[in-house]
C-alpha cells in the first residue's frame, strides 16, 4: 500500500464548479503537506503547502489539513477551464524526500 | 535561471547504453532531489543532495544508478546498461531548505528501446 492515496479520477466539472480533490497518507511523521498541479508534459508546479493540521487559502485554492485522521483537501473555487491538469499531494517529514501520491486527473468543460 | 533546468528534454537509448541526464537547479538553492516518474504514477523520490553532500540515495532502483553534485550546483543522473524498465520522466526538483516546496524541472522523457 502506497503511503499517500489519491482518488485517481477522472474528474470531470463545468466550468465554475468548486471542486474538491482529496488524499490519505498513513505516515504520521509527515508534518508539511503539499499540492502540485501538474499539465501534460510539463513538470509538477507548487500550488500551496501546509504545516500541521489546519487551513491555508490562497487565492481560489483552500488546502486542508486533518491530522487525526491522516486526510489531506484541497478546494478550488470558481474552476476555470485552465484549471484543467493532474492534481498531486504529497508527504513531507522536512528530512529530505516528499512522498507523493499517484494524482487526481481533472478537467474544468467550459 | 528563472527555473530549474534540464537537459537533454528527451532522450531515446539503446538497451543497454549509458545515459546521463543534467539538472540546474535554481541559483542558490542548496538542495537537489531526483525524482522518477512512471506514466500515470506520482514522482517517485530517487536522491537527494544538500549541496555536494548526497544525503540520501536510498531511492536509487539499482547500482546501475549513480547521481553526482560535485560542486553543489549542476547535478547529473547517470543510467547505465540502460534497460527497458528505466523508461520514464526524469524529473529534478530544487529548494532553498529541506525539500518542503521544491521546484520541478520540465523533466527528460527517457525511453529505452
Amino acid at each position: 500500500q502506497k503511503e499517500v492515496e489519491q482518488d485517481p479520477g477522472p474528474l470531470s466539472v463545468p466550468e465554475g464548479a468548486i471542486v474538491s480533490l482529496n488524499c490519505t497518507y498513513s505516515n504520521s511523521a509527515f508534518q508539511y503537506f503539499m499540492w502540485y498541479r501538474q499539465y501534460s508534459r510539463k513538470g509538477p508546479e507548487l500550488l500551496m503547502y501546509t504545516y500541521s493540521s489546519g487551513n491555508k487559502e490562497d487565492g481560489r485554492f483552500t488546502a486542508q489539513v486533518d491530522k487525526s485522521s491522516k486526510y489531506i483537501s484541497l478546494f478550488i473555487r470558481d474552476s476555470q477551464p485552465s484549471d484543467s491538469a493532474t492534481y498531486l499531494c504529497a508527504g513531507n517529514t522536512n528530512a529530505g524526500k516528499s512522498t507523493f501520491g499517484d494524482g487526481t486527473t481533472l478537467t474544468v468543460k467550459p | 535561471g528563472a527555473g530549474v533546468s534540464q537537459s537533454p528534454r528527451y532522450k531515446v537509448a539503446k538497451r543497454g547504453q549509458d545515459v546521463a541526464l543534467r539538472c540546474d537547479p535554481i541559483s542558490g538553492h542548496v538542495s537537489l532531489f531526483w525524482y522518477q516518474q512512471a506514466l500515470g504514477q506520482g514522482p517517485e523520490f530517487l536522491t537527494y543532495f544538500q549541496n555536494e553532500a548526497q544525503l540520501d540515495k536510498s531511492g536509487l532502483p539499482s547500482d546501475r544508478f549513480f547521481a553526482e553534485r560535485p560542486e553543489g550546483s549542476v547535478s547529473t543522473l547517470k543510467i547505465q546498461r540502460t534497460q527497458q524498465e528505466d523508461s520514464a520522466v526524469y524529473l529534478c526538483a530544487s529548494s532553498l531548505g529541506q525539500g518542503v516546496g521544491a521546484f520541478f524541472g520540465q523533466g527528460t522523457r527517457l525511453t529505452v528501446v
